[in-house]
């Protein structure tokens, strides 16, 4: 069975602040699919990223950045000199190869920012 | 391009009443997932719809049902409403040869009394 671990509940930081976001994840499958989904308060999940199993290789947007290692099954993401704007729930996901599979997500993380 | 949308906004039910959500599909999606959000928790997987056919469930009760019309809009059906049923329900469009990601519409916000 597949489970998506968040175990930061809540997170208060002030503005310009870097925050990072943990996600530690359980599958048997050797391919897989992670996610990132940002939930502000209206509701709508809007997708952040997405990575292969297949893939290490760490990427950055912007003042976006995840750190995927296989080794320690942890898909952590890290907002860098954080802003109001950033304020949201955070969902880790994490699917199995194939088609059109289901989405398993964490708990979530929400994140406030201050000024 | 428009994106995921759902119908009704928000919806107040009393108990054993039956509801029906809508959803249309992002453009040139074909393949819609629904989800139950309860309050403080992550989205959980209710079940999947392509090509009119229900692909995969997860561990929902028979009284969430669900349909897909030709045009790959979709509804989500519940019975007999409990008040554990009362959360925010989310769907999903993708496209079926996979894998590909799944984008979210806003919700309906469904309250049991």
């Amino acid at each position: 069975a597949q489970k998506v671990t968040q175990a930061q509940t809540e997170i208060s930081v002030v503005e310009k602040e870097d925050v990072t976001l943990d996600c530690v994840y359980e599958t048997r499958d050797t391919t897989y699919y992670l996610f990132w989904y940002k939930q502000p308060p209206s509701g709508e999940l809007v997708f952040l990223i997405r990575r292969n199993s297949f893939d290490e290789q760490n990427e950055i947007s912007g003042r976006y950045s995840w750190n995927f290692q296989k080794s320690t099954s942890s898909f952590n993401f890290t907002i860098t000199a954080s802003q109001v704007v950033d304020s949201a729930v955070y969902f880790c996901a994490l699917s199995e190869a194939g088609t059109a599979s289901k989405l398993t997500f964490g708990t979530g993380t929400r994140l406030q920012v201050t000024l | 391009d428009a994106g995921v949308t759902q119908s009704p906004t928000h919806l107040i039910k009393t108990r054993g009443q039956q509801v029906t959500l809508r959803c249309s599909p992002k453009s040139g999606h074909d393949t819609v997932s629904w989800y139950q959000q309860a309050l403080g928790q992550g989205p959980q997987f209710i079940f999947q719809y392509y090509e009119e056919e229900e692909r995969q469930r997860g561990n929902f009760p028979d009284r969430f049902s669900g349909h897909q019309f030709p045009n790959y809009s979709s509804e989500l059906n519940v019975n007999a409403l409990l008040l554990g049923d009362s959360a925010l329900y989310l769907c999903a469009s993708s496209l079926f040869q996979g894998p590909d990601t799944q984008y979210f519409g806003p919700g309906t916000r469904l309250t049991v009394l």
